[in-house]
Parts: C-alpha cells; structure tokens; sequence
C-alpha cells in the first residue's frame, strides 16, 4: 500500500530563513513517481515538481530545491531565503506507475508561515 | 492560457438538495479527477474519467456521482448532500498514455461547497 507521511503539521519561520519540508513515503513498486504541490490561500494546488524513481539527481529551480533519497524513502523540499509569498500549504504525493493514470495518494501537507 | 476552470467558485446548499459542480478544461487533457478536500486535510480522491471510462474509488459514497460529457466537461453531482459533504472540491485534468508515464496533474481553483 501506498502511504505518504508529512510529519511536520506547521512550520513558522522569519522572512529569509531557509526552510525544509520533510516527505517520507512507503510504496512496493519499484516504479513510481514524487511530486510536491502548493496550496496557497486561495485554494488552488499549484504544481511544483515531478520526480520518478529512477532519477535520484537533486533539482533547483530558483529559490526552490528537492532532495530525493530512495535509500531513506525521502523527498524533501527546501525553500531558500524564504518570502512571505511562501506562505502556503505544501503537499508530497506519491503516484505509483502500474497503471497510466494511477491516482495520487497525498501526505496531510505542511502549513508554512513566513513572517515579514 | 490553458486552464483549469471551476464553476462556482463558492457553492451554498441546503442538507438534501441536489447540487452539480462543474469543470471544465482547456489543456485537452483525457483524464480528469474529482477530489474532496476537508478543512486541513488532504484532498482525497473521489473518481476520475479515463476518456470514457469512469473509475470510482472503493469509498466514494453512492451519493456523489459524475458525468462526462465530452472531453472538456466534467460534473460532479451530489444528490442528497448532508452537512457532512462540505468541503472545497478540487477537479484536476492530466494526460496519460496509458503506458506508466505518470503525468503531472493539474488543479482548477475549487468550489467550496457548504451545506446548511
């Protein structure tokens, strides 16, 4: 079964600090895929990134970097030089890839504060 | 600039009306999601078409339905909605080839539903 775990409920940190939200996942297919969303206050999942299991490279995009262990079954994100933008809920799902449109199976998401 | 568009925005009801949801989608993608999500949880997947073909998760109730009447259309109807259905429902599209590709999806803003 599938099951992802987003231990951390809120984090609140100060405008510029550095930020890491923690994903755990359990999945017994070797094939599968990783992604993290946002979820600001208006409602709206935003998608940030997709990662499938065969590619461990860690990925930058501006302020934003993952980092993908499959050793420890962990796909972190961190947040560099946090804005008060940042604010939002942030999810880790996981997708396992047996069938095309297998559904997304979500953590309980992360709520990030950034204080100005 | 393909989207996802969700209408209404905000959905009010009274316990036991029918009400329908719409969705609709310009990216001309062939699969489209419904969730629910519940205040600070996760959202938790409902059905979702594959083209044609409707795929209903074990635990959606009998009381949520949809229809999909064309590629860019989907309705979620819900016929005798009870206090506990409000929720924010998010409809999501992505495109898959059926082959283990797992594409990312992507969300329309919401309607929040609440049931008095």
């Amino acid at each position: 079964a599938q099951k992802v775990t987003q231990a951390q409920t809120e984090i609140s940190v100060v405008e510029k600090e550095d930020v890491t939200l923690d994903c755990v996942y359990e999945t017994r297919d070797t094939t599968y895929y990783l992604f993290w969303y946002k979820q600001p206050p208006s409602g709206e999942l935003v998608f940030l990134i997709r990662r499938n299991s065969f590619d461990e490279q860690n990925e930058i995009s501006g302020r934003y970097s993952w980092n993908f262990q499959k050793s420890t079954s962990s796909f972190n994100f961190t947040i560099t030089a946090s804005q008060v933008v940042d604010s939002a809920v942030y999810f880790c799902a996981l997708s396992e890839a047996r069938r095309g449109n297998t559904p997304l199976v979500f953590g309980k998401g992360t709520r990030l504060s950034v204080i100005a | 600039d393909a989207m996802v568009i969700q209408n209404p925005r905000y959905q009010v009801t009274q316990f036991g009306k029918p009400v329908t949801l719409s969705c609709s989608q310009t990216l001309n993608h062939n699969v489209m999601y419904w969730y629910q999500q519940k205040s600070s949880q996760a959202p938790k997947l409902l059905f979702h078409y594959y083209d044609k073909d409707f795929n209903n998760e074990a635990d959606t109730p009998d009381n949520f339905q949809s229809r999909r009447p064309n590629t860019s259309f989907c309705f979620l109807d819900i016929r005798s909605p009870g206090l506990g259905d409000a929720a924010m429902y998010l409809c999501a599209t992505s495109f898959s080839t059926g082959t283990g590709i797992y594409n990312e999806q992507f969300f329309g803003p919401g309607t929040r539903l609440t049931v008095l």
